[in-house]
């Protein structure tokens, strides 16, 4: 099993632009969530998914969209970068409610200039 | 408003003794605690959790204990090796699959 994989893992965007992060899980895991951790800070949740075509907001979902058509892929879309979404992005997966933890891609580190 | 707080960015601990992380929590709510371990480049991994039912988990090396009354638990590492070394993070989870809130983490390094 690959687990949670992620693309790209680094990436610089222009304030402006547009990107979709990638997410795909082999687990056929149920649930599926995008986090981003700030420096010095812990992870927030963006957006989950509780199955393929149900998706719902985090914490802090403001500048984001996902999606979900199919269990093993969860998109994160950026439109219109800005500065503040400066970050390092996490996808993670978990079988709910039979375990509780989650497993986590590796990450993609975002910079906007 | 940060509902979980690890207040300690960084512990050093001689090799072969006891690592102690601590993380503190405001929301009595919360039906589980997590630990996750988290080396440079790569994604959190998953440790060790406790449900709120219970106050001791054990795994190996790793046990967790949680203090309700106090909104306090703690991660302990015995003994402590090189290899933990890592940032360590605790997280909380109302059991709904859908929130977990993260700590800032703790730095830990173990030294040879």
């Amino acid at each position: 099993n690959a687990g949670v994989t992620q693309t790209p893992k680094f990436r610089i965007l222009k304030i402006g632009q547009s990107m979709t992060l990638q997410c795909t899980q082999d687990m056929n895991h149920n649930y599926m969530y995008w986090y981003r951790q700030d420096p010095g800070m812990g992870l927030k949740l963006i957006y989950y998914s509780v199955g393929a075509g149900i998706t719902d907001k985090g914490e802090v979902p403001n500048g984001y969209n996902v999606s979900r058509s199919t269990t093993e892929d969860f998109p994160l879309r950026l439109e219109l970068a800005a500065p503040s979404q400066t970050s390092v992005y996490f996808c993670a997966s978990s079988y709910f409610p039979d375990y509780i933890e989650q497993f986590f891609g590796p990450g993609t580190r975002l910079t906007v200039l | 408003d940060q509902q979980v707080k690890q207040n300690s960015p960084s512990l050093s601990v001689q090799e072969g003794r006891i690592s102690i992380l601590n993380c503190d929590y405001t929301n009595s709510m919360f039906d589980y605690f997590l630990w996750y371990k988290k080396y440079p480049a790569e994604g959190p991994t998953f440790l060790i959790s406790i449900s709120s039912i219970k106050d001791k988990n054990e795994d190996g090396r790793f046990t967790v204990f949680l203090n309700k009354s106090a909104k306090h638990l703690s991660l302990h590492i015995v003994p402590s090796q090189p290899g933990d070394s890592a940032v360590y993070f605790c997280a909380a989870s109302k059991n709904t699959g859908n929130q977990f809130y993260f700590g800032t983490g703790t730095s830990l390094t173990v030294i040879p």
